[in-house]
Parts: C-alpha cells; sequence; structure tokens
C-alpha cells in the first residue's frame, strides 16, 4: 500500500523558514517524480514544486521560486521541501504527492503569522 | 500559465442522477509525446484529494466504471453516472503538460 506521511508544520513568523518532510513507501520510491502541493485555508489548489527521479532537475511557479526549494534522499525514501523567506500567504495545508497528483499524503499545516 | 477553466462551479444533485463537469484549457494539453496529461481528482469532506482519472480518460485502480473521462486539446468532460453518497465532495482538473501545473477551480457537488 502506498503511504506518504508529511511532517514538519506549524505556526512561523513571517521571514522564518521552515523544512517539510514526507517519508514515502509502499512503492520504489527512486522510480517517481515527486511534488508537492498546497491549499490555503477554504481555498483551492495550487502546485508548489516538482522533482525528478533522480532529483537531478527540480521545478516551481513562480509564485515560490527563489524561495522554496524541493529535495529528496532515495536511500531514505524521503521527499523534502525548505521553505525560506515565509509569507502569510504561504499559510495553507501542504500535501506530498506521488507524480503531481498519483498519491496524496494527509498533509501538513503551515501557518505564517506574527 | 495555461488556465484550466472549470464548470460549474458547484452542482446539487440527487442520489442516482448523472452529472457532467467541464474542464477547458487555455492551450492545448497534447505534449511533446502525443499524451495529453489532463487528471481528475476528488476531495471528500476533510481528507486529502484523491485521483480519479489520469491522461483524459484512464480510470484509477479501485475508481468506480460510473466515472468517465472524456476530451481532448482544451476541452474535458468529467461524467458521473448514477450519483453516490459517496460521491459528493470537490473536483479538480488538473494539467500535467505544461509548467506550471495549474488546476481548476473546483466543482462542489452537493446533495439535493
Amino acid at each position: 500500500e502506498v503511504q506518504l506521511v508529511e511532517t514538519g508544520g506549524g505556526l512561523v513568523q513571517p521571514g522564518r523558514s521552515l523544512k517539510l518532510s514526507c517519508v514515502a513507501s509502499g512503492f520504489t520510491f527512486n522510480n517517481y517524480w515527486m511534488s508537492w502541493t498546497r491549499q490555503a485555508p477554504g481555498k483551492g489548489l495550487e502546485w508548489v514544486a516538482s522533482i525528478t527521479n533522480s532529483g537531478g532537475s527540480t521545478y516551481y511557479p513562480d509564485s515560490v521560486k527563489g524561495r522554496f526549494t524541493i529535495s529528496r534522499d532515495n536511500a531514505q525514501n524521503t521527499l523534502y521541501l525548505q521553505m525560506n523567506s515565509l509569507r502569510s500567504e504561504d499559510t495553507a495545508t501542504y500535501y506530498c504527492t506521488r507524480g503531481n497528483s498519483g498519491y496524496w499524503g494527509q498533509g501538513v499545516m503551515v501557518r505564517v503569522s506574527s | 500559465d495555461v488556465v484550466m477553466t472549470q464548470t460549474p462551479p458547484s452542482l446539487s444533485v440527487a442520489i442516482g442522477q448523472s452529472v457532467s463537469i467541464s474542464c477547458k484549457s487555455s492551450q492545448s494539453l497534447v505534449a511533446s509525446d502525443k499524451n495529453t496529461y489532463l487528471n481528475w481528482l476528488l476531495q471528500s469532506p476533510g481528507r486529502s484529494p484523491k485521483r480519479l482519472i489520469y491522461q483524459v480518460s484512464k480510470l484509477d485502480s479501485g475508481v468506480p466504471d460510473r466515472f468517465s473521462g472524456s476530451g481532448s486539446e482544451k476541452d474535458f468532460t468529467l461524467k458521473i453516472s448514477r450519483v453516490e453518497a459517496e460521491d459528493l465532495g470537490v473536483y479538480y482538473c488538473l494539467q500535467g503538460t505544461h509548467l506550471p501545473y495549474t488546476f481548476g477551480a473546483g466543482t462542489k457537488l452537493e446533495l439535493k
């Protein structure tokens, strides 16, 4: 059974940093691109980042480019999202996904507020 | 960026009724490999989204065949035949052909 378990969320002040983790199981992790997608409270879905199987290439929308970094450790079956210079508009539930939407984790809440 | 226009924003249905949801893209979603990367997802209340359909019309494992997807180029439709209570929630389309990946705004399916 595919499982994706995110951790690392919480309350953080604007301008500060936070790192999310996603531990994957139930599939061969290094065979798949992985992504992060977020959902602001009461809003729709927004793609945040993707990374290739090997980790050699990463992709971001303009809204987070230069502030967020996606990475992976294939030996540990773990996906990461380093979020720097956080803004109030980054407040959302962050989901780890296999590919861009094949399987989803339970999500982790990030709240950016002073 | 590719804009995904999803309609209607909400639907009120009776159990057993059939419904359709439309998703139109601002650009063709046919990729250089000739595949069309248009997915449909359902977010049930209080739950994470779940993919139902990928590449326009391919059902994910375990998805009832009451769900079907169709369309091409820039115009796509999700049809649910004989709606059941477990189908209620918010449906999203997602294009995975062009970066940045973009979602439709969602269609909320509610009970009449």
